[in-house]
């Protein structure tokens, strides 16, 4: 259970264009989902949170309007960089909080990344 | 000062050997503890998760959490080569839906 799928799994793109990151939830509906970015060797960095039907919580010092989130369902949660730039490249990686049994809280499954390259 | 502090490593032990990976964090309001694996290239495995003080184990994996010392551990017995992973702490506050403070994962290599 908990299974959280990303799709693409890797894109290349020309500078300019627009990439979109599906997120899906698998196996349970999840009110909250978090897109992350992570560079090499270093930790996973929060870029927003996303709550099913509101706006995404974007963290400091990153653009909502060139990191377009769309939580439209409790299952799928999309990323869109728009106008990428090679700076933009790395790998963007989705988390899907769940409420897990017995626990006071809940927790994020994460989705097995997307590796962007913009040439 | 960071509220997560993990030391990156790089960390190499032979097979067989008992791994002891730690976090202290700052914030008393953290509750939640949580370590996660990633191999490289892809995205981070649940390992273990526990809100109160003690031991919590899980076959091989001993998570520990100490919050009078604001210090977690995780140790990892008879480890194998396909442990060899980098190590991530992340802790939140007893909050649904709160984000999760990461420390920056240790590098963990098991050689045979």
């Amino acid at each position: 259970g908990a299974v959280v799928s990303q799709h693409p799994s890797w894109v290349i793109c020309k500078s300019g264009t627009s990439v979109k990151i599906e997120c899906r939830s698998l196996d349970f509906q999840a009110t909250t989902m978090f897109w992350y970015r992570q560079f090499p060797k270093q930790s996973l960095m929060l870029m927003a949170t996303s709550n099913e039907g509101s706006k995404a919580t974007y963290e400091q010092g990153v653009e909502k309007d060139k990191f377009l989130i769309n939580h439209a369902s409790l299952t799928l949660s999309t990323l869109t960089v728009t106008s990428a730039h090679p700076e933009d490249s790395s790998f963007y990686i989705c988390s899907a909080s769940l409420d897990l049994a017995g626990g006071p809280g809940d927790t994020q499954y994460f989705g097995p990344g997307t590796r962007l390259t913009v040439l | 000062q960071k509220e997560v502090e993990q030391d990156p490593g790089p960390l190499s032990v032979p097979e067989g050997a008992i791994v002891s990976l730690n976090c202290t964090y700052s914030n008393s309001a953290f509750q939640y503890f949580m370590w996660y694996r990633q191999y490289s290239r892809k995205g981070p495995e649940l390992l273990m998760y526990t809100y109160s003080s003690g031991n919590k184990e899980d076959g091989r994996f001993t998570a520990q959490v100490d919050k009078s010392s604001k210090y977690i551990s995780l140790f990892i017995r008879d480890s194998q080569p396909s442990d060899s992973a980098t190590y991530l702490c992340a802790m939140s506050p007893q909050t649904s839906g709160s984000r999760l403070t990461f420390g920056e994962g240790t590098q963990l290599t098991v050689n045979p």
